[in-house]
């Protein structure tokens, strides 16, 4: 079953804009995690953030976590087209079995 | 090889078949996952294997599907009498295992498998 649900499903920004993606899970959790696909390609890790931190940088990544709303978001400043990609979070059930939403797929236009 | 390597990319098989998607993980990584993703979909857990424990079968969705996996190389997943429903991308992702704490995993491309 699927634990973390990522808002919006999809999203179009003018390349130079930011775009920011939401993720809301229902357990508690260990740690929470990004990742990006491509068209045709796996997921690529982005950031790993722990349940006890609040936040984390990574270039032009920032995560967020608030563990008392269950969310995540993920902010990508100054996009670019080859931001275009499926982004999905992923949570851990235990040490190591991890939940991935559906995913917001971001369109960059130039 | 630098990366999770899969094969073959792209497979399409007539229903009823038999088909055998391979997995390479990064060499040293002890844990290999599988996983089924659907056209738009998120990814689906299938499989879990660590070292030499038993491997956590609680998502394959049949018996018609099974997973080996040579000490801690190769794995192969394998789709009995194959349906159509079966049609999804199979990614294989492998990580190091670090006890009590989550580890990033790395992706392969995947298996792309059609159904006729």
């Amino acid at each position: 079953s699927q634990q973390g649900e990522e808002d919006p499903q999809a999203l179009s920004i003018q390349e130079g804009e930011n775009a920011t993606m939401n993720c809301s899970y229902k357990t508690s959790i260990n740690n929470l995690q990004w990742y990006r696909q491509n068209s045709g390609r796996g997921l690529v890790h982005l950031i790993l953030i722990r349940s006890n931190e609040r936040e984390k940088h990574s270039g032009r990544l920032r995560v967020t976590l608030d563990t008392s709303k269950k969310s995540s978001s993920l902010l990508i400043t100054a996009s670019r087209a080859a931001d275009t990609a499926s982004y999905f979070c992923a949570t851990d059930g235990s040490d190591y079995k991890l939940s991935f939403g559906a995913g917001t797929t971001v369109t960059v236009r130039a | 090889g630098a990366g999770v390597s899969q094969s073959p990319s792209n497979k399409v098989t007539e229903k009823g078949k038999d088909v055998e998607l391979r997995c390479d993980p990064i060499s040293g990584h002890t844990a290999l996952y599988w996983y089924r993703q659907r056209l738009g979909q998120g990814l689906e857990f299938l499989i879990y294997f660590q070292g030499n424990s038993a491997p956590d079968k609680s998502g394959l969705p049949s018996d018609r599907f099974s997973a080996e996996r040579t000490g801690e190389s190769v794995s192969t997943l394998t789709i009995q009498r194959t349906q159509q429903e079966d049609s999804a991308v199979y990614l294989c992702a492998s990580s190091p295992r670090v006890v009590g704490s989550n580890q990033p995993q790395h992706f392969g491309d995947g298996t792309r498998l059609s159904i006729l």
